[in-house]
């Protein structure tokens, strides 16, 4: 069946700018994760939705950082007024459930701030 | 917060040899993940550790946990030039929603 989709999976963008990366999870997945990886780091928590509840939006470095997720599937992250610090892969994950089940990785979007 | 941490972070190794690469976490989880992710790639899932004790294998590579002692293995067997990629771990806790990754094993196989 389809996996996790993103997109756009380039984005250049001039500092400044605001920005949203989209993400399609597997169907059926309740839980969506973003996360963030620099260059030759690990993965960096950004915010989780699980079903229609609240989202878990502690990972969130800056308030210039947001995501929504609509009708419990397509997710959207945006970045607003983008700085050079933000260039990184932003990964998008979903998972049948929270509980037990591993994530199922998107091939990511590689934003580069100029 | 939680710590992750992986040894070695680079790893080198010829063709044939064995392994092991170690996740040390800590604070109290039983629950462990492996990911592998190539060179410009997104992660792909490998073994999912569910309980202390709990082993896994595929192919050449196995993967244990032993909660108590808050850590992880990968072992490698025989190596071949296909396992060249970088290893992460993942560590989730129940009383949160974040999973906390290691900084990644990156691994060599040389012919």
């Amino acid at each position: 069946g389809a996996g996790v989709s993103q997109s756009p999976s380039n984005k250049v963008t001039e500092k400044g700018k605001d920005v949203e990366l989209r993400c399609d999870p597997i169907s059926g997945h309740t839980a969506l994760y973003w996360y963030r990886q620099s260059l030759g780091q690990g993965l960096e928590f950004l915010i989780y939705f699980q079903g229609n509840s609240a989202p878990d939006k502690s990972g969130l470095p800056s308030d210039r950082f947001s995501a929504e997720r609509t009708g419990g599937s397509v997710s959207t992250l945006t970045i607003q007024r983008t700085q050079q610090e933000d260039s990184a892969v932003y990964l998008c994950a979903s998972s049948r459930d929270r509980v037990k089940h591993e994530q199922y990785f998107g091939p990511g979007t590689r934003l580069t701030v100029t | 917060e939680l710590k992750v941490e992986q040894n070695p972070l680079f790893l080198s190794m010829q063709e044939g040899k064995n392994y092991t690469i170690y996740c040390n976490y800590s604070t109290t989880s039983d629950r462990l993940y492996w990911y592998r992710q190539d060179p410009g790639k997104s992660l792909e899932s490998l073994f999912v550790l569910l309980s202390n004790g709990a082993v896994k294998q595929e192919g050449r590579l196995m993967a244990s946990l032993d909660t108590k002692a808050r850590l992880s293995t990968l072992h490698i067997t025989a190596a071949v030039h296909d396992l060249s990629a970088t290893y992460f771990c993942a560590v989730d806790i129940s009383t949160g929603n974040q999973f906390y990754f290691g900084t990644g094993t990156s691994l060599t196989v040389i012919p």
